[in-house]
C-alpha cells in the first residue's frame, strides 16, 4: 500500500509565499502529482514530477526528492483565489499505475 | 476544452433507496476511474476501467455498489441500497493512458446526500 501525508490546514497572507509539504511511501514510484481543488469543485491538475528537482510553472513550483519520499508545492505571490485544497497524489507502477491521493491541505489566504 | 461530463450534479436520496451516477469521459480516453471523496478528505479510488474491462475494483463495496462501462465509453455507478455513510462527492476521472504526465482529468462530481 501507500502512505501519503500532508498537513491538514495552512494559513498564509496575500502576497506571501507558502510551501505545502507531502511525504509518501510507495513500492513502485512512478510520478507525483499536485492538484488544486476549490470547495465543491473537481480537482484540477497543477504539476507532475517524476525526476528529482524543481518544476516551475508561473507562480507555482513543485519539488521532488525520490530518495527522501518527499515533495513540496510552492505558491508565490499568493492571491485570494489560491484559497483551496491542494492534493498530493502518487502513481505506483506496482498498483496498476493508479493515483493514490493524500488527504489534502486546505490553504486559507488572508488579506 | 474537452471535459469529463457527470450527472446529476447533486442528488438527495433516502437510505435504502437506489441511486445511480453517470459519467462520460473525454473522447478517446480509454481509462476511466470512479473516486469517492468524503468532505475534508482526499479522493479514494472505487473502480478503474480500461475500455470496458474492470482493472481494479478491490475498494468497491460490492454488496451494494456496482459499476459498468458496457461499450467502453460512458459509465454508470450504482448504489443499492444507499446508506447514510455513502454521503460524499463521487468523482469520475479519465486519462489517455495509465502513464499520462497529466494524471487524470476529473469531472465536476456528483454530491450525494443520503437522509
Amino acid at each position: 500500500g501507500q502512505n501519503i501525508d500532508q498537513p491538514t490546514e495552512m494559513t498564509a497572507t496575500e502576497g506571501a509565499i507558502v510551501q505545502i509539504n507531502c511525504t509518501y511511501q510507495t513500492s513502485g514510484f512512478n510520478g507525483l502529482f499536485w492538484y488544486q481543488q476549490h470547495a465543491g469543485e473537481a480537482p484540477t491538475f497543477l504539476s507532475y514530477n517524476v525526476l528529482d528537482g524543481l518544476e516551475e510553472k508561473g507562480r507555482f513550483s513543485s519539488f521532488l526528492s525520490r530518495s527522501k519520499g518527499y515533495s513540496y508545492l510552492l505558491l508565490k505571490e499568493l492571491q485570494m483565489k489560491d484559497s483551496a485544497s491542494y492534493l498530493c497524489a502518487v502513481r505506483d507502477h506496482n498498483a496498476g499505475n493508479m493515483l493514490t491521493f493524500g488527504g489534502g491541505t486546505r490553504l486559507m489566504v488572508k488579506p | 476544452e474537452a471535459e469529463v461530463a457527470q450527472s446529476p450534479r447533486y442528488k438527495i436520496t433516502e437510505k435504502s433507496q437506489a441511486v445511480a451516477f453517470w459519467c462520460d469521459p473525454i473522447s478517446g480516453h480509454a481509462t476511466l476511474y470512479w473516486y469517492r471523496q468524503i468532505l475534508g478528505q482526499g479522493p479514494e479510488l472505487l473502480v478503474q476501467f480500461q475500455d470496458e474491462s474492470v482493472v481494479d475494483d478491490s475498494q468497491l463495496p460490492k454488496d451494494r455498489f456496482s459499476a459498468e462501462r458496457l461499450k467502453g465509453v460512458d459509465s454508470t455507478l450504482k448504489i443499492q441500497p444507499a446508506e447514510l455513510g455513502d454521503s460524499a462527492m463521487y468523482l469520475c476521472a479519465s486519462s489517455l493512458g495509465q502513464t499520462s504526465n497529466y494524471g487524470y482529468t476529473f469531472g465536476s462530481g456528483t454530491r450525494l446526500t443520503v437522509v
